[in-house]
């Protein structure tokens, strides 16, 4: 069954550090998302993406944030200058179509520590 | 905006039992609800989903919710679980014109032998 696939599954970093989160969508499906967890809190929508381009972002996605899909397979999340408060789980979700009755399947998240 | 609250934040119960978990949720406008769960170490799988029609939705692994308007609820339902069901289980809406789901705060649920 086709899933979606992200790497690292923990990445430990320091404060100040860019860092890339990387995810591999199913293959066919066409809208792109990220969503992150922080521990003991909701999960939080940050970013849609279609067509190359974001299409909607939350105010938790701000300027040292940035999605990228740098080739036909990869979608990635950049954070330019991590802060403490960003360690988190971060979950990558694609889908077929925009439609709110199109499911999103989720990765299994990467784990985000800043130190 | 819209926002979600489960209510109880750990949920044990024994085998074979029934369960509900409960779901709020606020609005101003048309939304769509969904019920997520993520068992450990993997992503979030969709259970079941309520877009319009009928009120009482089935999902998978025997689970059912059902959408009142009226009280602004959508509660999960089984009526006997499984060690398996053991995991967290994640409400969420969209609104009717968006793609991004806002989500609860989760209910652990755990079935005990």
């Amino acid at each position: 069954e086709p899933e979606v696939t992200q790497t690292p599954s923990h990445q430990v970093t320091q404060m100040g550090q860019e860092v890339i989160l990387r995810c591999v969508p199913i293959s066919n499906h066409l809208y792109f998302y990220w969503y992150r967890q922080i521990l003991g809190q909701k999960v939080e929508f940050l970013v849609s993406f279609y067509n190359n381009e974001i299409s909607e972002k939350s105010e938790i996605f701000d300027d040292q944030f940035s999605v990228e899909r740098p080739d036909g397979s990869n979608f990635t999340l950049k954070i330019r200058s991590t802060k403490l408060e960003d360690s988190a789980m971060y979950f990558c979700a694609s889908s077929e179509a925009g439609a709110v009755n199109t499911e999103a399947f989720f990765g299994q998240g990467t784990r985000l520590t800043v130190v | 905006a819209q926002s979600v609250t489960q209510l109880d934040s750990q949920v044990p119960v024994f085998e074979e039992a029934p369960v509900e978990l409960r779901c709020n949720y606020s609005s101003s406008v048309s939304v769509y609800l969904f019920w997520y769960v993520q068992y450990p170490n993997q992503g979030l799988q969709l259970l079941l989903k309520y877009l319009s029609g009928s009120t009482l939705v089935k999902g998978i692994n025997g689970f059912e919710a059902e959408f009142n308007k009226s009280q602004t609820s959508f509660h999960l339902r089984k009526p006997s679980v499984h060690i398996s069901d053991t995991a967290e289980y994640f409400c969420a809406v969209t609104r009717s014109n968006a793609r991004q789901l806002t989500f609860g705060s989760g209910t652990q649920l755990t079935v005990l032998p």
